[in-house]
Parts: C-alpha cells; structure tokens; sequence
C-alpha cells in the first residue's frame, strides 16, 4: 500500500499562474484534507472532504478549490498564485473524522515568486 | 475560537535523557487529542487520547490527557537521536467535526 500520495513534490509558479495539487490514497478512506504549513504558523487546515461528494471549508480556503474527483483523490487548486501562497501543502486521509487518525502524504513544496 | 497551545517551542537534551512536552487547549466540544511527530517530512501519527482512553503509552513514548485542566503531556524517556523532530499536538472538537485543529509544535533536538 502506498498510503497517500501526492504530486508533485516541487512547483515553482509566477504571480498569476494557476496550478492542480493531486492527491490520492489507497486505503479507502472516507476522508480527505488539504493543509498547509507555514513556519511559526503550524499547519492550518484549507478545506476538506468528509465524504466522496461533498466539501468544505477549512481555516485558510481564500484562494483555493478543491475537487473530490471519487473516493480515492482529492485535487487541491491554485487559480490565481500570490506570493503569499508559498508554503508546505500536506494531503492527508482518514476513515472519518472526530475519532480517527489521519494520515499525511510526503507534501509539496510550492514556491510562488 | 479553539485553541492548542504547545510548550516549549523548542528543547535540546542529551542522548539518555527524560523529556516532557506539554499540550494545553481552549476547545468547544472536546473529542480527541492527537500527537503526531514529524521529521523532515509528513507527520506521522504517535497517540490519540480521548474521553474513555486518557493514558497510551508505546516504547519509551507515553501521554495522558487531563481534561479537567485541558491539557496533555508527551514523555520520552531515555531519548535518542532519532527522536529528533518537531511534536505536534492536535484536537478534534465540536459535533461532527473533520476539523483537526494544531498547535505550533515542539523542537526536540537530542544531542549525542
């Protein structure tokens, strides 16, 4: 089993760009998350999936969808890049939430200059 | 507004020593606690507290919540270098909820 995945590890985007985060998890897991981690700032969570079908905000959803393609993947995606979406971007899943571990893919390291 | 508030922010030990870190929280509708500890990568999940399970312990790793005074701590003892790493605490709260919220993270730096 792969846990979750995500790609890519790397992305260096200019002001305005747009750009697609994929991930994906093999572990039949109901839900999925987007974070992001910042320095001094912890991870904060963008938005959510509690089920296959249905979204929702999180703490920092300014400038972000999120697509939850089927029950494996869930797409994460910048339309218009800023500066200030330079950051770690964490994919994680788990069977459901209140009482559930999640777990976390290897991240993507964006850079928006 | 739920709050998680971990302390020290970092702490450098010796190979062999005993650590504590600490996890205090301002939630509404308290469900878990989580601690995960993270390398230079993905977090990785060490313990869940809750409500009927205030004590977990695995190796030289062990927590225990205290829900009267909103708080939990993580021990490590006879610590090593591989425990090297940031620890992060974490709650679920209110009804339903998806929403895991973090603190800041611990720094544990072990020297040999």
């Amino acid at each position: 089993n792969a846990g979750v995945t995500q790609t890519p590890k790397f992305q260096v985007l200019k002001t305005g760009q747009s750009m697609t985060l994929q991930c994906a998890q093999d572990m039949n897991h109901n839900s999925m998350y987007w974070y992001r981690q910042d320095p001094g700032m912890g991870l904060r969570l963008i938005y959510y999936s509690a089920s296959e079908g249905t979204t929702d905000k999180g703490e920092v959803p300014n400038g972000y969808n999120v697509s939850r393609l089927n029950k494996r993947e869930f797409s994460l995606r910048l339309e218009s890049a800023a500066p200030s979406q330079t950051s770690v971007y964490f994919c994680a899943s788990s069977w459901t939430g209140g009482y559930n571990e999640q777990f976390f893919g290897p991240g993507t390291r964006l850079t928006v200059l | 507004e739920d709050k998680v508030v971990q302390s020290p922010l970092s702490l450098v030990v010796h190979e062999g020593d005993t650590v504590t870190l600490n996890c205090s929280y301002e939630v509404t509708n308290f469900r878990s606690l989580l601690w995960y500890k993270q390398e230079k990568k993905a977090p990785t999940f060490l313990f869940m507290l809750t409500s009927s399970g205030i004590e977990k312990k695995s190796g030289r790793l062990s927590s225990i919540l205290d829900k009267k005074e909103l708080f939990s701590i993580l021990n490590i003892t006879a610590t090593q270098t591989g425990d090297s790493a940031v620890y992060l605490c974490a709650l679920y709260s209110g009804a339903g909820s998806y929403q895991l919220t973090f603190g800041k993270g611990t720094k544990l730096s072990v020297i040999p």
